[in-house]
């Protein structure tokens, strides 16, 4: 079946530092791959999208490139921010009842 | 704009006792999904429902009840709560024509 694969962290930064968080999938035909983020006491919201191979997503200073010959969707920000402190999910909707499989989810601490 | 409302937000349970978490959203979507989160686990899909009238289990269905009531409304039942359902639960909506979930803001559920 589809899978997600991402270090649970927690990731801690210092203010302005370059942040990568890595997610590789697992799944049949051509999904759509998402990064959603969960701020404390929150439910997840939507961070960017790419729906086909070498797509970038973006949105906050964040990005993240469709790779589908590495399956990976790894997300970059080149200066985090204290705000940035979060939890993120690497997600992807595969098949065709739209069925989302959801990473562990990495805690990301931004100190100032 | 409401989107996905859950209720209620915090609750706490005796082993045994039986509650329902209800959940609403005004998006006109077909799919809804409960998911449960718990530290080191990430999201786990608990059951969805594709359409009104339809239902199905997730990864992790036991000791859980679901009813589609409606395009509006998805409610999830514990019959007998265990100290295991201790999580925080999320409803989410799917949105064919985004192509993304929306979450609910979640549901504490302590079972003592």
């Amino acid at each position: 079946g589809d899978s997600v694969t991402q270090m649970e962290g927690p990731v801690t930064l210092s203010e302005e530092a370059f942040l990568t968080i890595n997610c590789t999938y697992t799944a049949t035909g051509y999904p759509s791959l998402f990064w959603y983020v969960q701020y404390p006491g929150e439910g997840l919201q939507l961070l960017l999208k790419a729906t086909k191979a070498d797509d970038k997503g973006s949105n906050k200073g964040f990005e993240a490139t469709y790779r589908k010959e590495t399956t990976s969707f790894h997300l970059e920000k080149g200066s985090v921010q204290v705000s940035d402190s979060a939890v993120y999910f690497c997600a992807l909707i595969g098949g065709g009842y739209q069925k989302v499989t959801f990473g562990i989810g990495t805690k990301l601490q931004v100190i100032p | 704009n409401a989107g996905v409302t859950q209720t209620p937000k915090f609750q706490v349970l005796k082993t045994g006792q039986s509650m329902t978490l209800q959940c609403a959203q005004d998006m006109n979507h077909n799919s809804m999904y409960w998911y449960r989160q718990d530290p080191g686990m990430g999201l786990r899909l608990i059951y969805y429902s594709a359409s009104e009238g339809t239902t199905d289990k997730g990864e992790v269905p036991n000791g859980y009840n679901v009813s589609r009531l409606n395009k509006r409304e998805f409610s999830l039942r514990l019959e007998s709560a265990a100290p295991s359902q201790t999580s925080v639960y999320f409803c989410a909506s799917f949105s064919a024509g985004a192509g993304e979930l929306f979450f609910g803001e979640g549901s504490r559920l302590t079972v003592l």
